[in-house]
């Protein structure tokens, strides 16, 4: 089945540990983007990708790195968890027409 | 800056209608989305105005007035299932494309 997917679905790990959340579309869309949902907050962007090559930072980049070396993979990585990063974490894809196709998200943990 | 809101909470009864506005202020403009979140899974796309206007779908419909920064998502023919939340999210152009979302609104329907 196409579409977006993330791994781990959830995980617990202690402060101070790198951790990296994969994600991998097999639609072949061209941006890709990470948000963080806490409760009250909505979405907030992390990091996004327009195109293989290129990344930006959105509304909450502090803390994380993104990489972009192909088109389907779009991993996040935490290099040194703090417990204000403890959130659902979603990557999601575009297609042409801007709308968004989500991963069942990432439940992250910091202790 | 981008700003999105939209009111928290709303409590509509089965069979009515519920208006759930969205007012934005962001530079770029590019597009409103509205999606559906149901607790604990991942948003779907419910629609997306770009030019002034109602777009009908079905029970649901959207407007947008782009003078205004102001959209609204009407669900008629409430059903029980229509419990969850409606996410306003807006397309910018500005540094780089992206989508960034209001807080959403919980919608709760009653029988």
């Amino acid at each position: 089945i196409a579409g977006i997917t993330q791994a781990p679905t959830s995980q617990i790990l202690a402060a101070g540990r790198r951790m990296t959340l994969r994600c991998t579309q097999d639609m072949r869309h061209n941006a890709m983007y990470w948000y963080r949902q806490d409760l009250g907050l909505g979405l907030r962007l992390i990091h996004y990708s327009n195109t293989a090559g290129t990344t930006g930072k959105g509304e909450v980049p502090d803390g994380y790195s993104v990489s972009r070396a192909n088109t389907d993979d779009f991993p996040l990585t935490l290099a040194s968890a703090v417990p204000s990063q403890t959130s659902v974490y979603f990557c999601a894809s575009s297609s042409d027409t801007g709308e968004l196709f989500f991963g069942e998200g990432s439940r992250l943990t910091v202790l | 800056g981008q700003n999105i809101d939209q009111p928290t909470e709303m409590t509509a009864t089965e069979g009515a209608i519920v208006q759930i506005n969205c007012t934005y202020q962001t530079s770029g403009f590019n597009g409103l989305f509205w999606y559906q979140q149901h607790a604990g899974e991942a948003p779907t796309f419910l629609s997306y105005n770009v030019l002034d206007g109602l777009e009908e779908k079905g029970r649901f419909s959207s407007f947008l007035s782009r003078s205004k920064g102001y959209s609204y998502l009407l669900l008629k023919e409430l059903q029980m299932k229509d419990s969850a939340s409606y996410l306003c999210a807006v397309d910018s152009l500005a540094g780089g494309f992206k989508t960034i979302f209001g807080a959403g609104t919980r919608l709760f329907v009653k029988a």
